[in-house]
């Protein structure tokens, strides 16, 4: 099964800032990476399927990279709204493999 | 347009069964589309429980693999949950999602808490 590890775990950052969370796969994994919002009581959003693609509406702001075994979220000129949870998703076969999530907060 | 919608008791009993059906609308349920359950616990992350296919195909956590049984009724279009000797570890906010393999889970119920207690 694949593993998914992501880092950090919690940051802070502010206004204006541009931050990246990375996702590491224990194996090859190709593009099938999700990358998903969650704000505190609140559904979980997807932001990026496939790696790299955005999902429509979402602020280009965000942008996402990688493939194999490394895979990057970064979120340019940071805003209010931004600040949240965020979970990588290993989406290319069962079982499914979240990772732990970092928390990005206002410095 | 696509919508979920999650019912079950909100309080089980220990060593009971947890039991949640998620109802699809506006869409049809057959199809390429796989639906899933994913739970999180309080403060804690997401964790994946399993999914559906319509054609009744299951695919199980391994880590609850042997208390989790998934099921579709195709003429109520809806999907199950059963989850069986639960203990307070499971209990969570379950949410009922539409999956695919491109696109990962892109509709998602609004999540029902289910508290795990005597």
């Amino acid at each position: 099964d694949i593993q998914m590890t992501q880092s950090p775990s919690a940051m802070s950052a502010s206004v204006g800032d541009r931050v990246t969370i990375t996702c590491r796969a224990s194996q090859d994994i190709r593009n099938s990476l999700a990358w998903f919002q969650q704000k505190p009581g609140k559904v979980p959003e997807r932001l990026i399927y496939g790696s790299s693609n955005l999902q429509s509406g979402v602020p280009s702001r965000f942008s996402g990279s990688g493939s194999g075994t490394e895979f990057t979220l970064t979120i340019s000129n940071l805003q209010p709204e931004d600040f949240a949870t965020y979970y990588c998703l290993y989406h290319g076969d069962y079982p499914l493999t979240f990772g732990g999530g970092t928390k990005l907060e206002i410095k | 347009q696509v919508q979920l919608q999650a019912s079950g008791p909100g309080l089980v009993k220990p060593s009971e069964t947890l039991s949640l059906t998620c109802a699809v609308s506006g869409f049809s349920f057959t199809g390429a589309y796989h639906w899933g359950w994913i739970r999180q616990s309080p403060g804690q992350g997401l964790e994946w429980i399993g999914s559906v296919h319509y054609s009744g195909n299951t695919y199980y956590n391994p880590s609850l693999k042997g208390r989790v049984t998934l099921s579709v009724d195709t003429s109520k279009n809806h999907f199950s949950l059963r989850l069986t000797s639960v203990t307070a570890a499971d209990t969570a906010i379950y949410f009922c999602g539409r999956f695919t393999w491109l696109q990962a889970f892109g509709i998602w119920d609004q999540g029902t808490t289910v508290t795990v207690s005597s």
